[in-house]
């Protein structure tokens, strides 16, 4: 069974620029979240998408945005680039989301991120 | 709002050896989960253990187990027999029940085994 597969690996992007990150889910999981990773701020929650809907969004400004498609692919689209946006991006997926509780509540499947470097 | 410290940045172990990392958490929720993370050097964050905070049995996965102690809002976990292939940064994380995968993570503790 294929994993998380995230889009791409790398990337450098200049400030002002905008970067769409893709992630392809595990086959049959229908949840898809994103986290960004960096040495300052830790991992933090961007958002979770479920049916091709928002579940739940963190604290980050409207520049950073995202979509799932009725395959469950989803992207991430961060906008006007900042120097602080350089992070490690990773998508985790999951057989159901978050909000339904119960057996394999937060039981997220990783993929090996997509290193973000703003210039 | 909900916090996770993981006081340890930094941990070694004997190979073969046991060794416990820390983890404490704030919360006003009665019903949560909570989890340890294990990200290897290839970056790729894998599940190593989930504890449903309703059970009072503490949770085990082969080589590791929890210490969770609801009260103290502490979630310890133990690796026994320590392998090479447990080096990496291990990380808290707590998730309010029904709380839309929305992971909250602590700083993480870099555990290195030793030959």
């Amino acid at each position: 069974k294929a994993g998380v597969t995230q889009t791409p690996r790398y990337l450098i992007k200049t400030r002002g620029q905008q970067v769409t990150l893709s992630c392809s889910p595990i086959s049959g999981h229908r949840s898809v979240s994103w986290y960004q990773q960096t040495p300052g701020q830790g991992l933090q929650f961007l958002f979770e998408y479920f049916s091709e809907t928002q579940r739940n969004k963190g604290n980050f400004p409207g520049r950073f945005s995202g979509r799932q498609f009725s395959n469950s692919r989803s992207e991430m689209n961060v906008s006007t680039l900042e120097l602080g946006d350089s992070a490690l991006y990773l998508c985790a997926s999951s057989r159901n989301s978050g909000l339904a509780g119960g057996p394999g509540s937060g039981e997220l499947f990783f993929g090996e991120g997509s290193r973000l470097t703003v210039l | 709002a909900q916090t996770v410290t993981q006081s340890q940045p930094e941990m070694s172990v004997q190979e073969a050896e046991t060794v416990t990392l820390s983890c404490t958490y704030d919360t006003s929720e009665n019903n949560y989960y909570l989890f340890w993370y294990k990200q290897p050097p290839s970056r790729q964050m894998i599940l190593v253990i989930r504890q449903e905070a309703y059970k009072q049995q503490n949770a085990t996965e082969n080589r590791f187990s929890v210490n969770f102690q609801k009260a103290a809002k502490s979630f310890s976990l133990k690796i026994s027999d320590s392998q090479l292939g447990d080096t990496a940064m291990y990380f808290c994380a707590f998730m309010k029940h029904a709380g839309a995968n929305n992971l909250f993570f602590g700083t993480g503790t870099r555990l290195t085994v030793i030959p």
